[in-house]
């Protein structure tokens, strides 16, 4: 089925460690985003991408590292996972025309022990 | 800062009823979007409404865009239990380079 897909679905992870979050699309979206939402706090961008190749800050990059090697995939991975990063994850993509609305996936909930 | 502001936080209304949300936002834009949030689950686009266009309808959602007061609201008419989710704003804002900023959204609950 077209979408966007992540995994995992749920993860637990320690203090310090790392992890990717997997996020890819079938739709051939140039534009590619990585959100987190925490309860009172809607949704903030953390990176974005427009295209294969090019990737830039959201609003709360720090912690996170993005690539985009291919227009299908855009993986968000901590670096080294605190408590503050406990949240739920969503990727999103787009048609580079902005006449159209962002397809989500449907989350990561991640906690940080 | 988060470029849309959403009011009400929450909204309780009876079915049938009309419920409206509001979101300002601070800066250009190319185009305005809203979204809705079951619980739980990831976001649906509802509707998307550009800079120089003032009202769009799709079913029972009305958007209407105020460009000059840099707000907008979404109005869904004659509403249903099934309408209970979060309603979020999110502005493509001109000169941004493809990012999409969300408000803080609207809770609605549509009591049977």
């Amino acid at each position: 089925n077209a979408g966007v897909t992540q995994t995992p679905k749920f993860q637990v992870l320690k203090t310090g460690q790392s992890m990717t979050l997997q996020c890819a699309q079938d739709m051939n979206h140039e534009y590619m985003s990585w959100y987190r939402q925490d309860p009172g706090m809607g949704l903030r961008l953390i990176h974005y991408s427009v295209g294969a190749g090019i990737t830039d800050q959201g609003e709360v990059p720090n912690g996170y590292n993005v690539s985009r090697s291919t227009t299908e995939d855009f993986p968000l991975r901590l670096l080294s996972a605190a408590p503050s990063q406990t949240s739920v994850y969503f990727c999103a993509s787009s048609y580079q025309d902005r006449g159209y609305g962002y397809t989500f996936g449907s989350g990561t909930r991640l906690t940080v022990v | 800062s988060q470029q849309g502001e959403e009011d009400p936080q929450a909204l309780s209304i009876q079915e049938g009823e009309n419920a409206t949300m509001n979101c300002s936002y601070k800066t250009s834009i190319n185009n305005l979007q809203w979204y809705r949030q079951n619980s739980g689950r990831g976001l649906v686009h509802l509707i998307l409404i550009r800079s120089n266009e003032r009202e769009k309808h799709s079913g029972r959602l009305r958007v209407t865009l105020d460009t000059s007061k840099k707000s907008s609201s979404l109005l869904i008419t004659a509403s249903r239990a099934a309408d209970t989710a979060s309603y979020f704003c999110a502005t493509d804002a001109r000169n941004q380079g493809g990012k999409l900023i969300f408000g803080q959204g609207t809770e609605l609950s549509v009591k049977p």
